[in-house]
């Protein structure tokens, strides 16, 4: 059974940052590409990031390109997100999610799984 | 960016009904690269549709993808209560790919 659990959320003053974890289980983690999803309070779903099955390609969205890194560790099969200059336009729900291919194009592809989220609150 | 518009926003419906939800894109959604999601309170959002047509593994066939271009439709037959959720369309086509804004399926 796939898994996908993600961990690190919190509060966080403004200009700060935190680094999300997404632990995957129930599959071959280098085998899949892997991405970030957000939803704030009250809007939509909103791409943020995704990173390839080998971790060698790596694309973000406009609004956290330059602050957020994305990458990956195969021993630990798990996904991180490492954000900083958080503003409070960063508050929102982080969800992990799994493409069912491993190699994505322009970092578009839909998700098969996801995880349940994180709650990132950017507040001073 | 594609923006998708997703109609109604709040979609009130008896079970053993039949649901109708809209997903327009100001532009052409390349190769119909689009998906549909169901999300309930405090879950996981679950993969329906992909590829405007393919159902997901293990989705029921009551759950039905359609259209091309700009204009696709989840069709959701013999509504069951369980079906209550938040349903985005997403395009995946064209970077940076977009979701919609969400229909709200309620079931009387």
């Amino acid at each position: 059974e796939v898994q996908l659990l993600e961990s690190g959320g919190g509060l966080v003053q403004p200009g700060g940052s935190l680094r999300l974890s997404c632990a995957a289980s129930g599959f071959i983690f280098t085998s899949y590409s892997m991405t970030w999803v957000r939803q704030a309070p009250g809007k939509g779903l909103e791409w943020v990031s995704s990173i390839s099955g080998s971790g060698g390609a790596t694309y973000y969205a406009d609004s956290v390109k330059g602050r957020f890194t994305v990458s990956r560790d195969p021993s630990k099969k798990t996904m991180y997100l490492q954000m900083t200059s958080l503003s409070a336009e960063d508050t929102a729900v982080y969800h992990c999610a799994k493409t069912p291919h491993p190699r994505i194009l322009g970092g578009t592809d839909y998700f098969d799984y996801w995880g349940q989220g994180t709650l990132v609150t950017v507040s001073s | 960016e594609i923006v998708l518009t997703q109609s109604p926003g709040t979609l009130s419906l008896s079970p053993g009904e039949r649901a109708d939800l809209s997903c327009r894109a100001s532009q052409s959604v390349i190769s119909s690269y689009l998906a549909w999601y169901q999300r309930k309170p405090g879950q996981a959002p679950r993969l329906l549709i992909y590829g405007a047509s393919s159902r997901a593994t293990g989705i029921p066939d009551r759950f039905s993808g359609r259209g091309s271009g700009t204009d696709f439709t989840l069709t959701i037959s013999r509504l069951e209560p369980e079906d209550s959720a938040v349903y985005y369309c997403q395009q995946y086509g064209s970077s940076p790919q977009t979701f919609g804004q969400g229909t709200k399926l309620e079931i009387k």
